[in-house]
């Protein structure tokens, strides 16, 4: 059974604070991403990486760096956390090229105060 | 710009009802995939339609994609509290790389018992 895990659930942060929301996978997908999700907006993405040491900006990469030290792992980090950036994060894979399905795991709810 | 509108944002109905969900574009897409989220977790794939003018069914679910592949519908046959939960489109553009996919604003549905 393929399985994305995020490291936390849910966190709460102080403004000005460092965070790092860690994702895991175990298909030994090539693909990960992360996303924002907000209320009327959808999944908005962040930063994906296509391979170990590899990145790209998604839509919305401001405020956001990511870190892909090893194939199965893929941190997000947030260099100074700010009251915008309280949201769910939704860490996900995929087999690309060998299909466009993405994995998702259960999301972590961030609140910055 | 929202790539992919999806309408209605929010639909209440009763069980017994029948639904239906479009997702509409002004881009073409390689494929459209239809996603469902219950509260508290990631997406997860319901189905994937490729071919212009293509309808696949899951059970009480229609999905059909549109001829010039720019847009998709999710028809739900009686629904049930079960159906219950939020409905994501999300396409992958023409000669795109990484697996990238763009995701729309969601269709919350909740089927009252």
């Amino acid at each position: 059974d393929v399985k994305v895990t995020q490291s936390s659930r849910y966190l709460v942060k102080r403004t000005g604070e460092k965070v790092f929301l860690e994702c895991v996978q175990d298909m030994d997908h090539e693909n990960m991403f992360w996303y924002r999700q907000d209320p009327g907006l959808g999944l908005r993405l962040i930063y994906f990486s296509y391979d170990v040491k590899m990145k790209e900006k998604g839509d919305i990469p401001e405020g956001y760096s990511v870190s892909r030290e090893k194939k199965e792992r893929f941190s997000l980090i947030l260099e100074s956390a700010s009251t915008n950036q309280t949201s769910m994060y939704l860490c996900a894979s995929s087999l690309w090229p060998g299909g466009y399905e993405q994995y998702f795991g259960p999301g972590t709810r961030l609140t910055v105060t | 710009t929202q790539l992919l509108e999806q309408s209605p944002q929010f639909l209440s109905i009763q069980e017994g009802e029948n639904l239906t969900v479009y997702c509409n574009s002004s881009s073409v897409f390689s494929s459209l995939q239809w996603y469902r989220q219950e509260p508290g977790e990631g997406p997860v794939l319901l189905v994937t339609v490729v071919t212009g003018g293509e309808v696949k069914k899951l059970k009480r679910l229609t999905f059909q994609f549109g001829d010039a592949r720019k847009d998709s519908s999710l028809h739900i046959t009686a629904a049930q509290p079960g159906d219950t939960g939020l409905y994501l489109c999300a396409g992958e553009r023409l000669g795109n790389q990484g697996g990238k996919l763009i995701f729309g604003q969601g269709t919350e549905l909740s089927v009252k018992p």
